[in-house]
């Protein structure tokens, strides 16, 4: 079975602090996908990344970062310089190989960040 | 632009009168879910369609119908509704890369 376990319930950082929201995962794939979300307080689900889990090389977009490492099963997501529009509750998620994905695409519970100005 | 939407956004209404939330993707996806969203529960699956015609379960299926005529469109049906289908609700589509795109969702209050 598929796990995605997100530890953090709850973060609070002041403006322009780093932050790592923490992301482990479970599966007996050997090809699958990791994804972020962000959930704004407007409520929608927003897609920030993938990553396939042949690819170990972590990834940088502006202020965002995400760190993967397979053998600890964990996909971490640091946002650099934190600001209050980062608020949020953040989704890792976890989906099987492309043979198996039907149904399987399986969400962590979130973190909820909190930026204060 | 890219997008799945979603109607309606917001709806209330009473234990056992049929309604349909409807769906739309313009991203030519073949994979289309439906999802809930509860506070302590996080996202559960309803229903998914890996293409036109072919739908199935979920983890929390019941309670909600489901048809894929069409490519681009995935309506969810609920035909009794009952007061703990009261949810946020995601419609999303999926690429071949496997990344899900959410719809804007849809609050349902039923009373």
């Amino acid at each position: 079975a598929q796990k995605v376990t997100q530890a953090q319930t709850e973060i609070s950082v002041v403006e322009k602090e780093d932050v790592t929201l923490d992301c482990v995962y479970e599966t007996r794939d050997t090809t699958y996908y990791l994804f972020w979300y962000k959930q704004p307080p407007s409520g929608e689900l927003v897609f920030l990344i993938r990553r396939n889990s042949f690819d170990e090389q972590n990834e940088i977009s502006g202020r965002y970062s995400w760190n993967f490492q397979k053998s600890t099963s964990s996909f971490n997501f640091t946002i650099t310089a934190s600001q209050v529009v980062d608020s949020a509750v953040y989704f890792c998620a976890l989906s099987g190989g492309a043979y198996n994905y039907g149904q399987n695409f399986v969400f962590g519970p979130g973190t909820r960040l909190s930026v204060l100005p | 632009e890219a997008q799945v939407t979603q109607n309606p956004r917001y709806l209330i209404t009473v234990t056992g009168k049929k309604l349909t939330v409807t769906c739309s993707q313009n991203m030519n996806h073949e994979y289309m879910s439906w999802y809930r969203q509860d506070p302590g529960l996080g996202l559960r699956q309803i229903y998914y369609s890996m293409n036109v015609e072919v739908t199935d379960k979920g983890d929390v299926p019941e309670g909600y119908k489901v048809s894929r005529k069409e490519k681009r469109n995935f309506p969810l049906i609920l035909e009794s509704p009952s007061p703990n289908q009261t949810s946020l609700y995601f419609c999303a589509s999926r690429d071949l890369g496997l990344a899900q795109y959410f719809g804007p969702g849809t609050r349902l209050l039923v009373l």
